[in-house]
Formats: C-alpha cells, sequence, structure tokens
C-alpha cells in the first residue's frame, strides 16, 4: 500500500534548536508539498517542488526555514533556529502534477513542539 | 490569487441528520475541486473529487457538484455516522497557479449518536 512516509512523527525540542523532518513521497510522483497547520492559522502551503524542482517558497520564512529535495526519495523542511511559534503540524504530501489536477497524497505529520 | 472559502463551525448534527458544509471558491483558471477529511491524529485523505464544471464527486455517501455559474462546491451527505465526525477540507487545484493545492479553513464535524 503505497504511502507518504514522514519521520519523526512527535518531536519536542529547545527554543534555538534546529529541526529537521524527513518526508519520503510516493515512489513516481513527482510533485511534493509541505504544509504547516495550526488551530489558528489552518493548512499553510510552505513550499512545494515539481520533479525535485522548488516551484513556489512563498509561504516560507526565508530567514529559518529550508526545505530541499536531496533526491527523489527524500524531501526535507529544515528550522533553523526554531522558536515557540514554529510549533505546529508539518504536513508533506505528495502527488502526480503537471499534465493536470493534482491530488495530494498526506503522509501522518510531525508534531513539533519548541519550548 | 486562488482562494477557497468554506463555512466556519464546528457543525454539530444527530445521527443519520442530513449535512451541507459550504464551499465556494476563486480561481484565475479552470481548477479541479476536491474534499479531503482529517481524523484525528491522521493527515488528510482524499474524500471526493471534480474536474470540470457540472461534474458530481461522490463517494461513501458523500457528495458534491461543480458548480461553475456559482463557483461552489458544496459537500452534502444524506444521513450522516458518528464514524463521520471529522474536520473536512475543501481545496482547489489550478494550472495557473502551477497546480499547487489550495486548501481552505476546514469544517469541523461533530455527530451525536
Amino acid at each position: 500500500d503505497a504511502r507518504v512516509t514522514q519521520t519523526p512523527r512527535h518531536k519536542v525540542t529547545e527554543m534555538g534548536q534546529e529541526v529537521t523532518m524527513r518526508c519520503q513521497p510516493i515512489l513516481g510522483h513527482n510533485t511534493v508539498f509541505w504544509y504547516r497547520q495550526t488551530m489558528m492559522q489552518g493548512l499553510e502551503l510552505l513550499a512545494y517542488f515539481r520533479n525535485r524542482a522548488p516551484l513556489d517558497d512563498s509561504g516560507m520564512p526565508k530567514d529559518r526555514f529550508s526545505a530541499e529535495m536531496p533526491d527523489a526519495t527524500l524531501a526535507t523542511l529544515k528550522i533553523q533556529p526554531s522558536e515557540p511559534r514554529d510549533s505546529a503540524v508539518y504536513f508533506c504530501a505528495s502527488g502526480l502534477g503537471g499534465q493536470g489536477h493534482t491530488e495530494a497524497f498526506f503522509g501522518q505529520g510531525t508534531r513539533l513542539t519548541v519550548v | 490569487g486562488d482562494s477557497v472559502t468554506q463555512m466556519e463551525g464546528p457543525v454539530t448534527l444527530s445521527e443519520e441528520a442530513f449535512l451541507t458544509i459550504n464551499c465556494t471558491y476563486t480561481a484565475t483558471g479552470y481548477p479541479s475541486l476536491f474534499w479531503y477529511v482529517q481524523y484525528p491524529g491522521e493527515g488528510l485523505q482524499l474524500l471526493l473529487k471534480a474536474t470540470k464544471a457540472d461534474d458530481k464527486g461522490s463517494n461513501k455517501g458523500f457528495e458534491a457538484t461543480y458548480r461553475k455559474e456559482t463557483t461552489s462546491f458544496h459537500l452534502e451527505k444524506g444521513s450522516v455516522q458518528v464514524s463521520d465526525s471529522a474536520v473536512y477540507f475543501c481545496a482547489l487545484s489550478d494550472r495557473t497557479g502551477g497546480f499547487k493545492t489550495i486548501f481552505g479553513a476546514g469544517t469541523r464535524l461533530f455527530v451525536k449518536a
């Protein structure tokens, strides 16, 4: 059963520490999204990639967040330094886009708590 | 830019009641429209979709019709169950937006036995 895998599922860290979240998209999918979910802001698109190239990262605070796809099987989202306001659930999703609508398949998320 | 607006929740219904969750959208092109569902502690799952005007998406008793004239994609179910309690998200994906998926704020549904 193909699925998007995110690690870790939960992360508690101290303010100022670096946090790296990882995502393994579904094999064959060419589009990867990073979303952040909070009670106040709902589901925000942080960045997305097509064929490993970043298409849009306008939703991401550039000074502390970075997103990469070192290869087709791994996407990473890094926060350095982390702050308490970064506490949220971060979702990765993948899909097959470029020739039609992109149905997004979501991972189970990484729940990040910055204290 | 593209956007999705859906009714605020929470929506609380008794089992077997009729459900409607309103969703309207703004898009520069001809988007595909989706409803996703999120159960507690889980990621979002696709519930149904429609790719062009007048299409009806359906799954698990839920339905939504793509109405271009009213830019709407309302979610309906004739008889809800306790197990339908979840958060429902309306979303669109548009070629002019690079096919990124834009979500509404979500509507939480509680179904009482």
